[in-house]
Order: structure tokens, then C-alpha cells, then sequence
């Protein structure tokens, strides 16, 4: 069983829709949680970064962490056909940062 | 903003020859990393640095090594190109402080060995 699991889609939305992009993880010990952003032919963006359970909001981005059932999610609200690209989880243990941990992605497309 | 630099975007080598990947990155981070990246296989581990002169074996190391002789420059040295090594490669940075600092990335290399 892979630590991170993420559905690789892709998902494809019109524009103006809510996005729900998810991962799953079976490590207990992940405390930090981050969202990238991939697109086309360019390196992973952070998005978000949170610590522990909880929601975070960063304008049209909110990140949810549920750490009793290892699941958190990137919720985008009004997308646009700029959101689209790769959307990578991560976590990590509080071990220095070293060993992070990264979904696989989820490609998406917004359609105009 | 956190600048990582990978020197090249796109490199074409040959089986055999010994290719050095170079990234700088201008915040001054203490850790530093090298992945490469495959469709459907996500991000692996190559090798990560956490000082100067140190560096540590990620989940892939064989084929690869790496060198830390300044705290912004990281490289990563195929020692002998297999076209296995074709992928994107990308280097990353972080501090170290009490919490986890996320890592930033550059733009990637796309390395093809012929």
C-alpha cells in the first residue's frame, strides 16, 4: 500500500464549478500538509500549507485536513481555465522536513 | 519569493556519458533536494543534502550522486547515463527551522538519454 494514495483522474470541470481534488494517507505521524500546484512543462508551485487538522483558506483555495480518518482536500471555488494543472498533496512528520511524502497528482481540466 | 534555479530546461545526452545536473536556489536554505519525476510514479527521492558537504541517499540513489561544496549549489551527477535515467528532474529547497518548511521547486529538467 503506497503512504499516499491520490486519484490521478483526470477530472474535468466547467468553468465556474467547485472543485474537490483528495488524498488519502495511512502514516499517523504526518503533522504538515501542503497542496501543489504542477502546470505543463514546470516545476510543483506551493499552494497551501496547513499543520494538523483543520481548514485553511486562501481566496478561491481552502485546504481541509482530517487527520482521524487520514484524508484531506483542496476545495477551489469558482475555477477558471487557469486552474488548470497537476494538483500534488504532500505531507510530511516533523522530521526536518526531510521525508516528504507526494501524491502521484491529479490532473485537471477547467473548460471555458 | 524563494528562486530555485536548474540550469537547464531541456538536456539530450548519450548512454555512457557522465551528466551533471546544477541547481541554485537564493534563499539561503539548508536543505536541498534532487527527485525525479515519472508518469504515474509521482515524485522519488533521489538524494538530499541538509548542510554543506552533507547528503543522504533517498529512495532511489543507485545510478546517481550528488555534491554540495556551497549551501546555494546542488548538483546531481549521473555517473553513467542509462536511458532508464530519461525523466524530469527536480531540485528542491527548504529551512530547517522547529516546524516543517514546505519545499520549493524549480522548473525541472527534462533529461533524455539516447
Amino acid at each position: 500500500q503506497k503512504e499516499v494514495e491520490q486519484d490521478p483522474g483526470p477530472l474535468s470541470v466547467p468553468e465556474g464549478a467547485i472543485v474537490s481534488l483528495n488524498c488519502t494517507y495511512s502514516n499517523s505521524a504526518f503533522q504538515y500538509f501542503m497542496w501543489y500546484r504542477q502546470y505543463s512543462r514546470k516545476g510543483p508551485e506551493l499552494l497551501m500549507y496547513t499543520y494538523s487538522s483543520g481548514n485553511k483558506e486562501d481566496g478561491r483555495f481552502t485546504a481541509q485536513v482530517d487527520k482521524s480518518s487520514k484524508y484531506i482536500s483542496l476545495f477551489i471555488r469558482d475555477s477558471q481555465p487557469s486552474d488548470s494543472a497537476t494538483y500534488l498533496c504532500a505531507m510530511s512528520g516533523g522530521t526536518g522536513g526531510f521525508k516528504t511524502i507526494f501524491g502521484a497528482g491529479t490532473r485537471l481540466f477547467v473548460k471555458a | 519569493d524563494v528562486k530555485v534555479t536548474q540550469s537547464s530546461r531541456y538536456l539530450v545526452k548519450r548512454t555512457g556519458e557522465k551528466v551533471f545536473l546544477e541547481c541554485v536556489q537564493d534563499m539561503d536554505h539548508e536543505n536541498m533536494f534532487w527527485y525525479r519525476q515519472d508518469p504515474g510514479l509521482g515524485l522519488r527521492l533521489i538524494y538530499f543534502s541538509y548542510d554543506v558537504k552533507m547528503k543522504e541517499k533517498g529512495d532511489i540513489p543507485e545510478g546517481y550522486s550528488v555534491s554540495r561544496e556551497k549551501k546555494e549549489r546542488f548538483s546531481l551527477i549521473l555517473e553513467s547515463a542509462s536511458t532508464n535515467q530519461t525523466s524530469m528532474y527536480l531540485c528542491a529547497s527548504s529551512q530547517t527551522t522547529v516546524e516543517d518548511q514546505p519545499q520549493h521547486f524549480g522548473d525541472g529538467t527534462r533529461l533524455s538519454i539516447l
